[in-house]
């Protein structure tokens, strides 16, 4: 069974300051691919990064990274220099390649304060 | 390049209606899945559709139904609806096993 572990259901962070939200994943797949996706107020989900299982260095995307422990089964997503507009939902998902299916975290709420 | 499109954005009607709502997927994608989002029960899969043929269904009742046309176009339909389907409904377009783009949702009211 797959399955996605977000354990913050909201997060503060100072304008300027870097953010991690935590995610955490089980699946017996050897092989699967790891999602971020920012959600918000008006409902769009976003995609921010992309990690592959087999990728031997971490994502990054701009002021996103995501930082990829294999041997625990977490992809935090490290968002540096915050910005007011990254107060959003921030869901964490993966596909594990012998399925067609993506599994959904249940979010963390990210509020920016100025 | 044009994103996915969900049209009606708004909707409301009332216990016992049908609704279809439709999805049209990013050119040359030809995965489109469905996602219910709910405040209590987050994000749920519905299911996953590819060149015309369900792939992947999710635990939902029969009254969700969907399917997809040869242009990749998608349309999801609830029969005789109920209050506890009042969500956002979410589509999402994809080469195959890869990144997901969403679109903006289709906000479900029912009265």
């Amino acid at each position: 069974a797959q399955k996605i572990t977000q354990t913050q259901p909201g997060m503060f962070v100072q304008e300027k300051e870097a953010v991690t939200l935590d995610c955490t994943y089980d699946t017996s797949d050897p092989s699967y691919g790891l999602f971020w996706y920012k959600q918000p107020s008006s409902g769009e989900m976003i995609f921010l990064i992309y990690q592959g299982s087999y990728d031997q260095q971490n994502a990054t995307e701009g002021r996103y990274s995501l930082n990829f422990q294999k041997a625990r089964k977490s992809a935090n997503l490290v968002i540096s220099a915050s910005q007011l507009g990254d107060s959003a939902m921030y869901f964490c998902a993966m596909i594990p390649n012998t399925g067609n299916q993506f599994y959904f975290g249940t979010g963390t709420s990210l509020t920016v304060i100025p | 390049k044009a994103g996915v499109t969900q049209t009606p954005r708004y909707l409301i009607k009332t216990r016992g209606q049908q609704v279809t709502l439709s999805c049209s997927p990013i050119s040359g994608h030809r995965s489109v899945s469905w996602y219910q989002q709910t405040p209590g029960q987050g994000l749920q899969f519905l299911f996953e559709y590819f060149s015309e043929t369900q792939r992947n269904k999710g635990n939902f009742p029969g009254r969700f139904s969907g399917r997809q046309f040869s242009n990749s176009r998608s349309e999801m339909n609830v029969s005789t609806l109920e209050l506890g389907d009042s969500a956002l409904y979410l589509c999402a377009s994809s080469r195959s096993e890869e990144t997901q783009y969403f679109g903006p949702g289709t906000r479900l009211l029912v009265l």
